[in-house]
């Protein structure tokens, strides 16, 4: 059974600092990765889909990458700002739909 | 366009009582699925539906069903709701082969 773990859960940095958020899986078996961001009382949007041939995708401030030999994704945040914070999650998409870790809860002070 | 419309946004209900969560997608998605997220939690898969008339359970099923008779619709309907079923309860949909999925606002029901 896929498990995703991500670390840390919670993470509180100043304006400005670049910071990596982890992600690893237990089934290096998988389709594809996605990072998603989630407001408070909101639904999720996608931030960077990773297809499993690929090793990162890039959009604007944000690069994910991937290794799925190793059951690893980092999401790299650079000059991070207030308007980022907010709820990361990764998930993995296998044999079964995708699988949510249980996501990092960012916080960007000003 | 309005993507994935889910209603109602918030509802209570008391223990024994039935409801049905309607989610209405626009984008011709083969894929739709049934999320319910816990506080603290990640999102855990209830059902999903690769196309109209198929549907599979996923890892959180019982007390659920769906139903997939168009494109467009997957209802999820809770039949004898209990106080473990108080969740906020997303709806998503994506294009077959890609691995794209978009959600809905979410409905949030507590039953009491």
């Amino acid at each position: 059974k896929q498990e995703v773990t991500q670390i840390p859960a919670a993470l509180s940095v100043p304006e400005g600092e670049n910071l990596v958020l982890n992600c690893s899986f237990t089934d290096s078996a998988i389709y594809n990765l996605q990072w998603f961001r989630q407001d408070p009382g909101k639904g999720l949007t996608s931030l960077l889909l990773i297809q499993s041939s690929q090793r990162e995708q890039t959009s604007g401030r944000l690069n994910a990458s991937l290794d799925k030999s190793s059951g690893r994704s980092t999401l790299y945040i650079a000059a991070s700002q207030p308007g980022d914070s907010a709820t990361y999650l990764c998930a993995v998409e296998g044999n079964t739909p995708l699988v949510f870790g249980k996501g990092t809860r960012l916080s960007v002070i000003a | 366009n309005a993507g994935v419309t889910q209603t109602p946004k918030f509802r209570i209900l008391k223990i024994g009582q039935s409801m049905t969560l309607q989610c209405t997608q626009d984008m011709n998605h083969n894929y739709m699925y049934w999320y319910r997220q816990d506080p603290g939690m990640g999102l855990k898969l209830i059902y999903y539906s690769v196309g109209a008339g198929i549907t599979d359970k996923g890892e959180v099923p019982n007390g659920y069903n769906v139903s997939r008779s168009t494109t467009e619709d997957f209802p999820l309907r809770l039949e004898l709701a209990a106080p473990s079923q108080t969740s906020v309860y997303f709806c998503a949909s994506g294009p077959r082969g890609t691995g794209e999925l978009f959600f809905g606002e979410g409905s949030r029901l507590t039953v009491l």
